[in-house]
């Protein structure tokens, strides 16, 4: 079955740092660029980053760029995403998304597959 | 940078009703659209690339069309699965999404 599947909800501290996984399934990991994708309470869909999951080289949205940091794991078929010194602006659900296209070296920037969601909540 | 707008923000429309929602971008971004529907509590699902190109198992009630700065995204004759909040997307360039058109029952 073609998934992706996201870790648990976390709860945070204002200044902590939260990590979240997500594991693809399905079909071969490399052949997809796997983006981020995060949704504040009620709120729209804010694009975070994307990651070559075959080379490991990344580019993330300049507002929060110095805070996220999205890394593979190619024997495990897992992206991880950590996003540092948290504010409560960052509580949000955390979605991870493939890109549509099945290219090891160019993205179509669109999203054809998503993961549940993972929420994250920055609490004192 | 490009600015999504979406129009009307929220729509009560009756189960069989045609539907159009309208995505506008502040520069054209050529025919680099897509359409997402979400419903509450679920991650959002592709509908339409390309601006007019159903995405793998979408119900053909479901079009797309327009390119440059001016989109439609039409549900010919909704049913009930259908009420959702729907997000226009752009991918000339930095990904950035709509603010999305709710659809409410009437």
């Amino acid at each position: 079955q073609v998934q992706l599947v996201q870790s648990g909800a976390e709860v945070k501290k204002p200044g902590a740092s939260v990590k979240v996984s997500c594991k693809a399934s399905g079909y071969t990991f490399i052949d997809h660029y796997i983006h981020w994708v995060r949704q504040a309470p009620g709120q729209g869909l804010e694009w975070m980053g994307i990651i070559n999951t075959g080379g490991g080289s990344t580019n993330y949205a300049q507002k929060i760029q110095g805070r996220v940091t999205l890394r593979r794991d190619t024997s495990t078929s897992t992206v991880y995403m950590e996003l540092s010194s948290l504010r409560s602006e960052d509580t949000a659900v955390y979605y991870c998304a493939r890109d549509a296209t099945r290219d090891a070296y160019n993205a179509d920037w669109y999203f054809d597959l998503w993961g549940r969601g993972t929420l994250v909540t920055v609490s004192s | 940078d490009i600015v999504l707008t979406q129009s009307p923000a929220t729509l009560s429309v009756s189960p069989g009703e045609r539907v159009t929602l309208s995505c506008r971008a502040s520069q054209s971004v050529g025919s680099n659209l897509a359409w997402y529907q979400q419903k509450p509590g679920q991650a959002p699902r592709l509908l339409i690339s390309g601006a007019s190109t159903r995405a793998t198992d979408i119900a053909a009630r479901f079009s797309g069309s327009g390119s440059g700065t001016d989109f439609t995204l039409t549900i010919s004759s909704l049913q009930s699965e259908d009420f959702a909040v729907y997000y226009c997307q752009h991918y000339n360039g930095w990904p950035l999404f709509g603010p999305g058109t709710k659809v409410n029952i009437k």
